[in-house]
């Protein structure tokens, strides 16, 4: 299996609305990230998660909370998120060995906030 | 920032012709790799290079790295129509796992 699998695939939310976006993969990776990507730019780093510790947090509003709850798991609450914050989030994992460090994305999470 | 610059931003080619992408960066690197997307899909990794390594070739891809000028280029030889997508490079400082995307570059290979 060498798939990241994300969902939902869309998500829309108000202001006030607490969700969730769920990421999965069962490679054995120990290295996990989120990426937002708005449309026609390149995927900005959010989060990275190593061995379910977060080990980069690039200094992203708390009404993003990241959680790692096992090693083949990452979610991302979000709370109270602005309309600015629609964008595509995009999960991705690397196996974090020096020998092989590509990422594996997952399809995305196309988030609309009203 | 460490992010990359790509050029050209948009690339319009003819099915058969290559096309050549470049992307710069401004810090040491341990490796730059390129990613391709389709359509605001997720991002499909193509080849890695390492900062001793100076080319790269994997099927019609062709990867030059030049640390000394903190680039890189990416050709497609004998593009295809399928070939029409977004493409980045992504560097990573240092093994840091810290992995920023340039600017982009949108290719279109016109049938």
């Amino acid at each position: 299996d060498t798939e990241v699998t994300q969902t939902p695939k869309h998500l829309v939310m108000g202001m006030t609305n607490k969700k969730s976006l769920k990421c999965e993969q069962h490679m054995g990776h120990r290295a996990m990230y989120w990426y937002k990507q708005k449309a026609k730019k390149p995927p900005e780093l959010m989060f990275v998660y190593s061995y379910e510790k977060l080990s980069i947090n690039e200094s992203v509003p708390s009404r993003f909370s990241p959680e790692c709850p096992n090693s083949s798991l990452l979610n991302l609450h979000l709370h109270a998120l602005q309309p600015e914050d629609s964008a595509l989030y995009l999960c991705a994992s690397s196996p974090q060995d020096a020998t092989n460090e590509k990422l594996f994305f997952g399809s995305g999470t196309q988030l609309s906030v009203l | 920032s460490q992010q990359g610059e790509e050029d050209p931003q948009a690339l319009s080619i003819q099915e058969g012709e290559n096309a050549t992408m470049n992307c710069s960066y401004k810090t040491s690197i341990n490796n730059l790799q390129w990613y391709r997307q389709n359509s605001g899909r997720g991002l499909v990794h193509l080849i890695l290079i390492r900062s001793n390594e100076r080319e790269k070739h994997s099927g019609r891809l062709r990867v030059t790295l030049d640390t000394s000028k903190k680039s890189s280029s990416l050709l497609i030889t004998a593009s295809r129509a399928a070939d029409t997508a977004s493409y980045f490079c992504a560097t990573d400082k240092g093994g840091t796992y810290k992995y920023i995307f340039g600017t982009g570059t949108r290719l279109k290979v016109l049938a």
